[in-house]
């Protein structure tokens, strides 16, 4: 199985701030990786797929890139609505598996 | 529009049965592959389970045997069956349809299992 190795699991940026968070493959992935966010209590919500494809209506703030074992998400300008937590899934092949997390706070 | 919705969820004793379904509308389940995925209490996204619109499936290691994914053409529905539930299933099980990785979801149904 392919293990995602997402960093960091948690931070604290200010609104405006610029944004990045990691995701590394244990093996060669190509661009098959997606981004989401998610709110408490609600479903995911995809933001990024083929690595670096902004999904339809997404603020282009929003921006991924990578390709192989290494990918990151950057988030330009950070806004209030986007305080949430930040996932990466690969599906170059099954299982498909998600990165542990990252949990983006209010400083 | 796109619409998925589970049903199904609820409280069952270990070792207990549920079937999850999720009615999809706006599209059709057979062309497309579908997955579910799970999120326990407090933890991460957990990929359950894939159907093809070929039919072929797959399922993750820690259902593998127990969980049996299906649809209904006919009713536009997207099934799992749980089998010899454990504790360790309890979570929020979601829908979704499947597009490079799930893309579009449903709102979610929860399963606990507990004696």
């Amino acid at each position: 199985d392919i293990q995602m190795t997402q960093s960091p699991s948690s931070l604290s940026a200010s609104v405006g701030d610029r944004v990045t968070i990691t995701c590394r493959a244990s093996q060669g992935i190509r661009s098959d990786l997606g981004w989401y966010q998610q709110k408490p209590g609600k479903a995911p919500k995809r933001l990024i797929y083929a690595a670096s494809s902004l999904q339809s209506g997404v603020p282009s703030r929003f921006s991924g890139s990578g390709s192989g074992t290494e990918f990151t998400l950057t988030i330009s300008s950070l806004q209030p609505e986007d305080f949430a937590t930040y996932y990466c899934l690969q599906h170059n092949s099954y299982p498909l598996t998600f990165g542990g997390g990252t949990k983006v706070e209010i400083k | 529009e796109v619409q998925l919705v589970e049903s199904g969820g609820g409280l069952i004793q270990p070792g207990g049965s549920l079937r999850l379904s999720c009615a999809a509308s706006g599209f059709t389940v057979s062309s497309n592959y579908m997955s579910w995925v799970r999120q326990a209490p407090g933890k991460g996204l957990e990929w359950v389970s894939v159907i093809y619109d070929g039919g072929g499936t797959y399922y993750a290691d820690s259902v593998k045997g127990r969980f049996t994914i299906s649809r209904d053409n006919s009713k536009n529905t997207l099934y799992l069956q749980m089998n010899s539930l454990r504790a360790e299933d309890t979570a929020v099980y979601y829908c979704a349809k499947d597009n490079r990785g799930p893309f579009q979801w449903g709102q979610g149904t929860q399963v606990t299992v507990s004696s």
